[in-house]
């Protein structure tokens, strides 16, 4: 099945900073996401991003499908955007339901 | 519209003991996944359930078994906790589309 690997594991930001997380898969994929997990254990969804570019707000995301990695950017941070953000993409394309997570990037942003 | 529900929120059991939690899907959502995330881990995929069967499993053991309802609602079994099922479970649901969404999940211990 598909190996998921983030980096960095760690960050800190001073409020107002930029960050580039990164998830790199080793297979192809039809389908990858980024989750923000808060505090409390809740996983929010950020993107659905199988190949190209959004934006939400603050936050864009680029997966480049052919290179097999996908960057989440996050910008002008505030205190919460803290917690962890995996990126996911499924086992197989044939098992949407499945998904491989990453082991996150856990993201501090100090006030 | 409610999203994903989980209940109880916390659980705390012995070993030996046997526990079911429970989800209810986002509404329009026809699959249900179950997730075990491990304190500092990405969550890792334990079955998801389909028109009231379980389609895809990872590897967990036949301790961990599952249920669908008519109103696809789904359980989660765990018979002969051990120690090391101690963990946040998640619930996720999705209906033919690629995102899935997830729940506040529930938080087990077993002592």
């Amino acid at each position: 099945g598909i190996q998921v690997e983030q980096s960095p594991p760690d960050l800190i930001l001073q409020e107002g900073a930029n960050s580039t997380l990164r998830c790199n898969f080793s297979d192809s994929v039809n389908n990858l996401q980024w989750f923000h997990q808060n505090p409390w254990g809740q996983l929010i969804n950020l993107f659905y991003i199988p190949s190209g570019t959004k934006q939400n707000g603050r936050l864009s995301a680029t997966t480049v499908a052919t290179e097999r990695y996908s960057l989440l950017y996050i910008s002008s941070s505030q205190t919460t955007d803290s917690g962890v953000y995996f990126c996911a993409a499924p086992r197989s394309k044939g098992s949407q339901g499945n998904l491989i997570f990453g082991k996150g990037t856990k993201l501090s942003v100090k006030p | 519209d409610a999203g994903v529900t989980q209940s109880p929120t916390h659980l705390i059991k012995t070993r030996g003991q046997q526990v079911t939690l429970r989800c209810s899907p986002k509404s329009g959502h026809d699959t249900v996944s179950w997730y075990q995330q491990a304190l500092g881990q990405g969550p890792q995929f334990i079955f998801q359930y389909y028109e009231e069967e379980e389609r895809q499993r990872g590897n967990f053991p036949d301790r961990f078994s599952g249920h669908q309802f008519p109103n696809y609602s789904s359980e989660l079994n765990v018979n002969a906790l051990l120690l090391g099922d101690s963990a946040l479970y998640l619930c996720a649901s999705r209906s033919s589309g690629h995102t899935q969404y997830f729940g506040p999940g529930t938080r087990l211990t077993v002592l």
